[in-house]
């Protein structure tokens, strides 16, 4: 079975500071689908990134950086000069193996991040 | 613009009463999802579906329905035999291939009178 699992229930930062967003997944699949969505109070669902489990570079895009371990399993989100408009719930996602073509995702049960002016 | 409608924004429910979220898309995906957010929780698949006339059981589908006569609409309905209906529910759709990322409407939230 697949699993997500977000330790951090809610995280709050000062303004500015550096945050790291951890995600641990479990699958006995080679092929699959990593996410990570952001949802603010308004409540959509904002697609931040995804990476499949070929490719194990980091990603950096803004203020916005990924770090993907395949050997321990982590997906981690960290957002560097936090700001007030990055306070959200942040949810990681694994979907399922490739073969299976159904895309389904598994959600964890996210981090609520909340940046203090 | 392209993107996917889902309304009410808000429902209220009475006990003993179904009632239908409508979700549409039109951007041509072919596959739609509907999951269910409580709060402090993540994402739970109730129902999905990979073409027209065709859709599978989630995680969580007992209590609730679903029809795809049409590829843009994917209406989930709230039977009463859903207990604790009180929920956040968020409609998503995948196009062919998936290329890009699951597309997710603004969601329904959903109380009981």
């Amino acid at each position: 079975a697949q699993k997500v699992t977000q330790a951090q229930t809610e995280i709050s930062v000062v303004e500015k500071e550096d945050v790291t967003l951890d995600c641990v997944y479990e699958t006995r699949d080679t092929t699959y689908y990593l996410f990570w969505y952001k949802q603010p109070p308004s409540g959509e669902l904002v697609f931040l990134i995804r990476r499949n489990s070929f490719d194990e570079q980091n990603e950096i895009s803004g203020r916005y950086s990924w770090n993907f371990q395949k050997s321990t399993s982590s997906f981690n989100f960290t957002i560097t000069a936090s700001q007030v408009v990055d306070s959200a719930v942040y949810f990681c996602a694994l979907s399922d193996p490739l073969w299976a073509g159904s895309y389904q995702l598994t959600f964890g049960k996210g981090t609520k991040l909340s940046v203090i002016p | 613009d392209g993107g996917i409608t889902q309304s009410p924004k808000y429902l209220f429910r009475k006990e003993g009463q179904n009632v239908t979220l409508s979700c549409e898309q039109n951007l041509n995906h072919d596959a739609m999802y509907w999951y269910r957010q409580d709060p402090g929780q993540g994402l739970r698949l109730i129902y999905y579906s990979q073409i027209v006339n065709d859709f599978q059981k989630g995680d969580i589908a007992e209590g609730y329905s679903v029809s795809r006569e049409k590829k843009e609409s994917f209406p989930l309905t709230v039977t009463s035999a859903q207990k604790n209906p009180t929920a956040f529910y968020l409609c998503a759709s995948l196009g062919q291939g998936a290329t890009q990322p699951q597309h997710f409407g603004d969601g329904t939230r959903l109380s009981i009178l």
